[in-house]
């Protein structure tokens, strides 16, 4: 059965600092690996789908890297924001399961 | 991508009272899923909602306790019965699109709905 773990829980940096949020999962049978977005109260946005045939995924100022050997993923953020801050979620989708969630990454970009 | 739209947002009910949380996407899907996301926790599957056929339920959830309809392929609803502070949850649906050149899908979210009980 798939497991998903986030580090680290919860990061707080300066404004204008690059990041790294890390995804690692126990079965590297996926076939996709999804990164979210999600504002306190609010819904899941999402942010970047790495194919398993893929290696990244680019989107403005986000890098989603995916290594299935390893079990891990890491989404990078450059030049952080203030609006940046928000929990970040992976999600693995395996074959034969449902996707299965991290607990998340509490990111605070502070002014 | 899919839009899809919950209601109600938000709603603070009595113990021991029912609500039905509607879904509705904007384009036909054959996969709906309902998550339940509990204050500091990540998201938990309840069921998947079969277009249908009875929905089918994760362990830990009930059909009696969590009912879901899905008369046709771009609405479903959730109702949370006889409800405990416990239930105090965002209760968020979702889908899964398929992508236009391969199998690999995708999964797009509700606003979610922030239920409190009382």
């Amino acid at each position: 059965k798939q497991e998903v773990t986030q580090i680290p829980a919860a990061l707080s940096v300066p404004e204008g600092e690059n990041l790294v949020l890390n995804c690692s999962f126990t079965d590297s049978a996926i076939y996709n690996l999804q990164w979210f977005r999600q504002d306190p109260g609010k819904g899941l946005t999402s942010l970047l789908l790495i194919q398993s045939s893929q290696r990244e995924q680019t989107s403005g100022r986000l890098n989603a890297s995916l290594d299935k050997s390893s079990g891990r993923s890491t989404l990078y953020i450059a030049a952080s924001q203030p609006g940046d801050s928000a929990t970040y979620l992976c999600a693995a989708g395996s074959y034969g399961q449902n996707f299965v969630f991290g607990p998340g990454t509490r990111l605070s970009v502070l002014p | 991508s899919a839009v899809i739209s919950q209601k109600p947002s938000r709603d603070i009910c009595q113990r021991g009272t029912s609500l039905t949380i509607q879904c509705q996407v904007d384009s036909q899907v054959t996969m709906m899923f309902w998550y339940r996301q509990q204050p500091g926790q990540s998201l938990t599957l309840i069921a998947t909602a079969n277009q249908g056929s009875e929905a089918t339920y994760e362990s830990g959830f009930v059909i009696d306790k969590f009912p879901i309809s899905r008369p046709n392929l771009t609405f479903s609803t959730l109702t949370v019965s006889n409800m405990s502070p416990e239930d105090s949850s965002i209760y968020l649906c979702s889908v899964e699109l398929a992508g236009s050149l391969s199998s690999y899908n995708e999964q797009f979210f509700g606003p979610g709905t922030r239920l409190t009980v009382l």
